[in-house]
């Protein structure tokens, strides 16, 4: 069964640094990745995804991510933070079409 | 607005009393799930359906749970004899058709609260 583990359950920065959540997951194929941000009472928005092929993906608002099979890892990276980034972040891995598993989630902090 | 939706946004029930949300995914979404997610924590798969057909159920979904997706567009599920570990988030997600279409569309979710 495949499962994530995002280490990090709070992170704080300051507007203007660069940001990194890491995110390993444990499946035994090639998995479907992805990035969701959550803000507060509201559902999740798709950052970015990695299917195969280019192993830094490009997503929404300035995010970027990396997989690195060595690692088991998908971090996601944005250069300059800014305020409006304050959320909560979800690392979910799939093994297709079915369902997609969870990490518990890493909430950023943006501090002014 | 053509992303998914779910009403009611806010449910309070007394234990005991049934309750039922619905979703209507984007159009021509074939694929549709269920999460269910509580503070804290990440969303935790429910069900999932392909068209009409009910295809995965987690063992999260006890008996008092039904999800039905009778023609193959919105999606209703069903909670009987509400408890108060039943209070979360319940989001619903749609999944479009076709070769390379993994990601899924999250609606804003219903929240639920048992008094």
């Amino acid at each position: 069964a495949q499962s994530v583990t995002q280490p990090d359950i709070h992170i704080t920065v300051s507007e203007g640094a660069s940001l990194e959540l890491r995110c390993n997951y444990s499946y035994g194929a090639t998995p479907y990745l992805f990035w969701y941000v959550q803000s507060p009472g509201q559902g999740l928005q798709l950052l970015l995804k990695y299917f195969s092929g280019d192993t830094l993906v490009q997503g929404i608002k300035g995010f970027e991510a990396e997989f690195k099979r060595s690692q088991s890892s998908f971090n996601l990276r944005k250069p300059s933070v800014h305020w409006s980034d304050a959320a909560e972040y979800f690392c979910a891995v799939a093994p297709g079409r079915s369902k997609s598993t969870f990490g518990d989630g890493t909430t950023l902090t943006v501090k002014p | 607005d053509t992303g998914v939706s779910q009403n009611p946004r806010h449910k309070i029930t007394k234990r005991g009393q049934n309750v039922t949300f619905r979703c209507d995914p984007i159009s021509e979404h074939n694929r549709l799930y269920w999460y269910r997610q509580t503070l804290g924590q990440g969303p935790e798969f429910l069900t999932y359906f392909q068209n009409e057909a009910q295809l995965e159920k987690s063992r999260l979904l006890s008996d008092r749970f039904s999800a039905e997706r009778p023609k193959g567009s919105f999606s209703t599920l069903e909670i009987q004899r509400t408890e108060q570990g039943d209070s979360a988030m319940y989001l619903c997600a749609s999944s479009p058709p076709g070769q390379g279409s993994y990601e899924q569309y999250f609606g804003p979710g219903t929240r639920l609260t048992v008094t």
